[in-house]
Order: structure tokens, then C-alpha cells, then sequence
């Protein structure tokens, strides 16, 4: 089963140009969600959305916009990439209920030069 | 408010050592805990997950964690290290009023033959 794919797997980006990071999952979850990871720093959420048609902001979520048409994509979108941008970024997801884990894609490389 | 606290970024164990990684979560109500493992250049896999019921929890590969809740802790140990178990450990809890995980800074785990 694919679970959750992620695209690209890695990209270097010139700073100020714009990106789509690509998630797609087919487990049918309902939540969706998007992290950036920074050595130290652990896991982070820039957005999530627990349904399709709905979405919120995390903890870090300037700089970043989403967006969920359905319930199978999440794409996450850079309008103006900064080098503070540089970070590997996973998208996951889960059931609604939080009894339930997330599931996680292997992760985008971005580095922004 | 929620957050966890992962007592020591790098801990080294010999081969066939017991393994023990720390996790402390503060939470205002009963939480659900999880520890997933990240091995390089991958997502996060779920170890093992404590939602309600019996305090210590089995996971995955051998894996097995302890829900106190008068010390507010959820460390995850194994008897015997083996190379494989090298990787990155990180605990997250999500409270049960909510849907957003709270993930600990991590802890990279290196097994020393």
C-alpha cells in the first residue's frame, strides 16, 4: 500500500521564487498535516486539516499557505521561498479521532539558496 | 496547553544493553502517548501507542513503554539493543479534546557494536 506520497523528494530553490510541496494519501483520513523538521527542533506544525474544505494554522505557519480540495491531497505551497525555509518537511495523516497515529510520507528536502 | 519533554538528545548503548529513552508530557487532561522511530531518510513509523487501558504498552520490534501518570512519563525501553535499533525516537502526545500531536524534540539513538 503507498499510504502517503510525497513530491518532489528534494529540491533546491533560488530564494523569492514560489513551490508546491505535493502530498497525496489513500487511506481515506480524514486529518491532514504538515510539518517542517529542523535538527534540535524536532517536529513542527506550519497547517493541518481535519476535514476536507477546512484547514488552520500550527505553530509555524508564516510563509507557508495549503489547501484541501479533497480528501486525498494537501498540498503545501511556499509564495516567496526564504532561506529560512531550508528544512525537510513531512506530510501526514490520521483519523479525526486522536486515539488514532499519524501516518507520514518520507519527507520533501527543500533547501532554498 | 500540551508539550513534551525528551531527556537527552543523543543517548549510546552497546549492543545487547538495555535501552531507555525518556519522555515527560504535560497535559491539562489524560493524554494519548505515542513513540515512532525515524530511520534516515525516512518518515515517522509508529512504535507503539497508549490511549486507555493497561499502563505498559508493546510495541513494534521489541519495543515496550510505561504510562505513569503520577510522574507524568512515558519512557520507552527495550532490553537488548540491537544495530538496527540505531535511529532517531521521537514522543508525541495529542490530548483526547483535540486532534493536534505535540511532538518532543527527538532522540537519536546510537548502538555500539
Amino acid at each position: 500500500t503507498a499510504g502517503i506520497t510525497q513530491a518532489p523528494t528534494s529540491q533546491i530553490l533560488a530564494a523569492g521564487r514560489s513551490m508546491t510541496l505535493r502530498c497525496t494519501q489513500d487511506m481515506r483520513h480524514n486529518a491532514m498535516y504538515w510539518y517542517r523538521q529542523d535538527l534540535g527542533l524536532g517536529l513542527r506544525l506550519i497547517h493541518y486539516s481535519n476535514t476536507a474544505g477546512t484547514t488552520g494554522k500550527g505553530e509555524v505557519p508564516d510563509g507557508y499557505s495549503v489547501s484541501r480540495a479533497n480528501t486525498d491531497d494537501f498540498p503545501l505551497t511556499l509564495a516567496s521561498a526564504v532561506p529560512s525555509q531550508t528544512s525537510v518537511y513531512f506530510c501526514a495523516s490520521s483519523e479525526i479521532s486522536g486515539l488514532q497515529p499519524q501516518h507520514f510520507g518520507d519527507g520533501t528536502r527543500l533547501s532554498i539558496l | 496547553a500540551q508539550s513534551v519533554t525528551q531527556l537527552g538528545s543523543h543517548v549510546s548503548v552497546s549492543e545487547g544493553a538495555l535501552v531507555l529513552l525518556r519522555c515527560n508530557y504535560s497535559s491539562s487532561v489524560p493524554p494519548y502517548l505515542f513513540w515512532y522511530v525515524q530511520y534516515p531518510n525516512q518518515g515517522l513509523q509508529l512504535l507503539l501507542k497508549y490511549t486507555t487501558g493497561a499502563t505498559l504498552v508493546k510495541g513494534i520490534n521489541g519495543f515496550e513503554a510505561e504510562f505513569k501518570k503520577s510522574e507524568t512519563s512515558f519512557h520507552l525501553t527495550k532490553p537488548s539493543a540491537h544495530m538496527s535499533d540505531a535511529a532517531e525516537y521521537f514522543c508525541a502526545v495529542n490530548s483526547n479534546t483535540g486532534n493536534q500531536f505535540y511532538f518532543g524534540t527527538g532522540t537519536s539513538l546510537t548502538v555500539i557494536p
